[in-house]
């Protein structure tokens, strides 16, 4: 079966844009989690949907926004970018909170 | 916030070798995962632990709520179980904390 597709791979922004990334979970999974990875800061978690509902938010500015949609798929928006917002954005699904996350293998964002 | 530490850091092993990599944090957790980060930043989950321990072919985790401690342990190491290692906690409002990873080198 198809694993958590993230697009894009790759993205390449400028200091004050926004940008938006897409995470199509596993079919039939309805949570799906974002994180953020830096060399810095390591992982750390930004958010979480279930069923179209944000169940929790991560230590972020309000330039980091989400949602989801009825379908499961997620998108992750970032505004006024800044250099720091370089990372490899990954997201995770889940059937339910006890089954495990499958991750997809992330959008690497560099701000320039 | 949960403080979640691992130890060690970094790890060399000789293929075959037992390897241990602990994991500590500070407040209760409803579940505690293991997760394996392979260069170019794949990260596949390895396991999900609320108690006890659970075994998938050499890999063994075990947890114990009441010290707050988890431990991973790799049983006749391979190169190809070299990677990152990352110990993470999920609380009941199903936030994360992550550690920082401890590296693993296994040599032929």
């Amino acid at each position: 079966k198809a694993g958590v597709t993230q697009t894009p791979r790759y993205l390449i922004k400028t200091r004050g844009q926004q940008v938006t990334l897409s995470c199509s979970p596993i079919s039939g999974h309805r949570s799906v989690s974002w994180y953020q990875q830096t060399p810095g800061q390591g992982l750390q978690f930004l958010f979480e949907y279930f069923s179209e509902t944000q169940r929790n938010k991560g230590n972020f500015p309000g330039r980091f926004s989400g949602r989801q949609f009825s379908n499961s798929r997620s998108e992750m928006n970032v505004s006024t970018l800044e250099l720091g917002d370089s990372a490899l954005y990954l997201c995770a699904s889940s059937l339910a909170w006890d089954y495990g996350y499958t991750f997809g293998s992330g959008t690497r964002l560099t701000v320039v | 916030k949960n403080e979640v530490e691992q130890s060690p850091q970094n790890l060399t092993a000789q293929e075959g070798e037992f390897i241990t990599i602990n994991c500590s944090y500070s407040v209760g957790i409803s579940a505690l995962h293991w997760l394996q980060q392979h260069p170019g930043g794949g990260i596949v989950s390895l396991f999900m632990l609320s108690s006890g321990k659970k075994k998938h072919g050499r890999l063994i985790a075990t947890i114990n709520i009441q010290e707050k401690h988890s431990s991973l342990h790799i049983t006749a190491s391979h190169p190809r179980d070299s990677a990152v290692y990352i110990c993470a906690t999920e609380n009941t409002g199903n936030q994360f904390y992550f550690g920082t990873g401890t590296s693993l080198t296994v040599i032929p």
